[in-house]
Parts: C-alpha cells; structure tokens; sequence
C-alpha cells in the first residue's frame, strides 16, 4: 500500500539558518511526489512537485527537493529560512491508478527570530 | 489565478443536523476530491470523481456521508445525521491528475463544528 511518512512532527530553526524536511514514501512504481505548505486557516499550496526527470526539483518560495529512489525519500530543503515560511509542510505521494493523493502526517515548521 | 471555492467558510451545527458542504472546482478540471484534516489523524482523503463520476469513497463513512456532482461545476459533501466526532475541516481539491504542472488545487476549507 501506498503511504508517506514524515518522521519529524515539530521543527525549529533560526531565521537564516538553513532547512530540511524529511520525507519517505512507500510505492510499488514510479512515484509521483509532492510538497505542500499550509499556513493557519488556509488551504494547501502546492510548493513543487516530482513526475520524472530530474531529480533536483526547484518550487516556489526558493523551496527545492531531491528525489532519491534508492533511499525512498523525497526531502525538501531551504538554504534560508525566513519568519514567514512558518507553516505546516505536507509530503505526498500520487497514485498514477486514479490519481489521488496520499499525504504525510505533516511538519510543523516554526522559526525563531 | 483561477480558485477552487468552499461554501460555507465556517459551520456551526449541532448535533443530528444535516450539513452540506459545497466545492466550485476550477473550470476544466476532471478531477476532484474530498478530504477531511484533524489533528489526530491528519489529512484524510473521503472520497473523489473524474468526469463527475465517484472514483474511490471508500474513506468515508457510508452511513452517514454521502458525496455528489450534480454538474462538473459543483461538488457536494453531506452529512447527515452529524456527530461532534465530524467537527474537522473539511477540503475540496481539484486538478487534471498528472497531466499538468499545476498539480491538484486545494480550496481554503470548511471548517465544521458539531456541538
């Protein structure tokens, strides 16, 4: 079965300080990723998102994520963070049978002055 | 930028109510989904449609929920009796899977409350 999983709940960093988020996915075939912020009371953005290609993906908001079969994960990273990327950050997985999503648990990101 | 709309924003309701929830996916859009966010168990997929036809439903409680398209501009989500255990919010998306480099759009929710 298809599942995504995000091992760190809660994270703090320093404005500035560089940034990583972990995800790993569990899928039979060529996975179809993706990364989404949530700021409070608001919908998901889409960030970037991974079909093929490249394995470096650049997003929006100077976000990028590597993709790397053999270890299943799909981490996103920043060089520098800033106060205003303090959100929630969803990881998923799409299924190419249907096409629907299958998120992570989620991580909360907050940023220190 | 085009926009998935959620009506109501908020919903406060008590108990045994019926509660419908309304989506307006994007124009074109073949896909659409129903999910529910709590903080115990995160973002759950309920159900969704391609070309307005109910793909997988199976994450909804059938007894009580019920998703509908009656028109490829309007998505519904009844519930029907409500509980307080329904008390979430409740996201619409919609997107042409994989076809694009938009990805799925998520609207800005319904936030439920059942007292």
């Amino acid at each position: 079965a298809q599942s995504v999983t995000q091992p760190d709940i809660h994270i703090t960093v320093s404005e500035g300080a560089s940034l990583e988020l972990r995800c790993n996915y569990s899928y039979g075939a060529t996975p179809y990723l993706f990364w989404y912020v949530q700021s409070p009371g608001q919908g998901l953005q889409l960030l970037l998102k991974y079909f093929s290609g490249d394995t470096l993906v650049q997003g929006i908001k100077g976000f990028e994520a590597e993709f790397k079969r053999s270890q299943s994960s799909f981490n996103l990273r920043k060089p520098s963070v800033h106060w205003s990327d303090a959100a929630e950050y969803f990881c998923a997985v799409g299924s190419n049978q249907g096409g629907k999503l299958i998120f992570g648990q989620g991580t909360e990101l907050s940023v220190k002055p | 930028d085009a926009r998935v709309t959620q009506t109501p924003r908020h919903k406060v309701t008590e108990m045994g109510q019926e509660v419908t929830m309304r989506c307006q996916p994007i124009l074109g859009h073949n896909t659409v989904f129903w999910y529910r966010q709590t903080m115990m168990q995160g973002l759950e997929l309920l159900a969704y449609f391609r070309n307005r036809a109910p793909l997988d439903d199976s994450g909804m409680p059938k007894d009580r929920f019920s998703a509908e398209m009656p028109d490829a501009t309007l998505a519904t989500l009844k519930i029907q009796p409500s509980e307080p255990r329904d008390s979430a919010v409740y996201f619409c998306a919609s997107g042409q899977p994989f076809l694009t480099s938009d990805g799925y759009t998520f609207g800005s929710g319904t936030r439920l409350t059942v007292v």
